[in-house]
């Protein structure tokens, strides 16, 4: 099944303590992306990576770092998370990003939700 | 600048039909999207318009006027599952996706 997941689906952590959320898609995506979700603000994109090797900031980077040594997956790392970073976060690829395709859908994983206290 | 508004909240009646509008500003434009989130999921893709016009797909249209940098979303025969946020997102000149906040509908027996 062509999917994107993303683990772990809730975590609870506490301030300074470093965590990875894992991102893998199995449909062969060169584009693929992180957002930020919280009420009243829409989608907030993080970092992306058009292809293996290469990332960009997107509107809100601070406090977080990515990586792409393979194509499959872009993990989501917070070095010294902080309370203001507990939010409901998803993972996204599409085909190609940089080309205004007839259609350039994104595919978002199921979501994780972070607390930090 | 760049910016996308679309309203928080609308409620419509199970059967009828609701139009879901959003408007957008930007400098350069690669298309325009529509997404479907039920609470506590992921977003899932609706359409994509890039010229001007109406898109149909079944029970779900979707129009854009770039001149008027201005979108909706048309939804027909409503359902009780249609209710959900839908949000719409636009490709500016770098390829990136600016999300509005989305819209919440709320469908009545």
């Amino acid at each position: 099944e062509a999917q994107v997941t993303q683990n772990p689906r809730y975590l609870i952590t506490v301030t300074g303590k470093k965590l990875t959320v894992t991102c893998s898609q199995n449909m062969n995506h060169e584009y693929m992306s992180w957002y930020r979700q919280d009420p009243g603000l829409g989608l907030r994109q993080i970092y992306y990576s058009m292809n293996v090797e290469v990332t960009d900031k997107g509107d809100v980077p601070e406090g977080y770092k990515v990586s792409r040594k393979e194509k499959r997956n872009f993990p989501l790392i917070l070095e010294s998370p902080s309370p203001n970073q507990t939010s409901l976060y998803f993972c996204a690829s599409s085909p190609r990003g940089g080309e205004p395709l007839s259609y350039n859908e994104q595919f978002f994983g199921p979501g994780t939700r972070l607390t930090v206290l | 600048g760049q910016n996308i508004d679309q309203p928080t909240e609308m409620t419509a009646t199970e059967g009828a039909i609701v139009q879901i509008n959003c408007t957008y500003q930007t400098s350069g434009f690669n298309g325009l999207f529509w997404y479907q989130q039920h609470a506590g999921e992921a977003p899932t893709f609706l359409s994509y318009n890039v010229l001007d016009g109406l898109e149909e797909k079944g029970r779900f249209s979707s129009f854009l006027s770039r001149s008027k940098g201005y979108s909706y979303l048309l939804l027909k025969e409503l359902q009780m599952k249609d209710s959900a946020s839908y949000l719409c997102a636009f490709m500016d000149s770098n390829y990136q996706l600016i999300w509005g906040a989305g819209t919440k509908l709320i469908i009545k027996p």
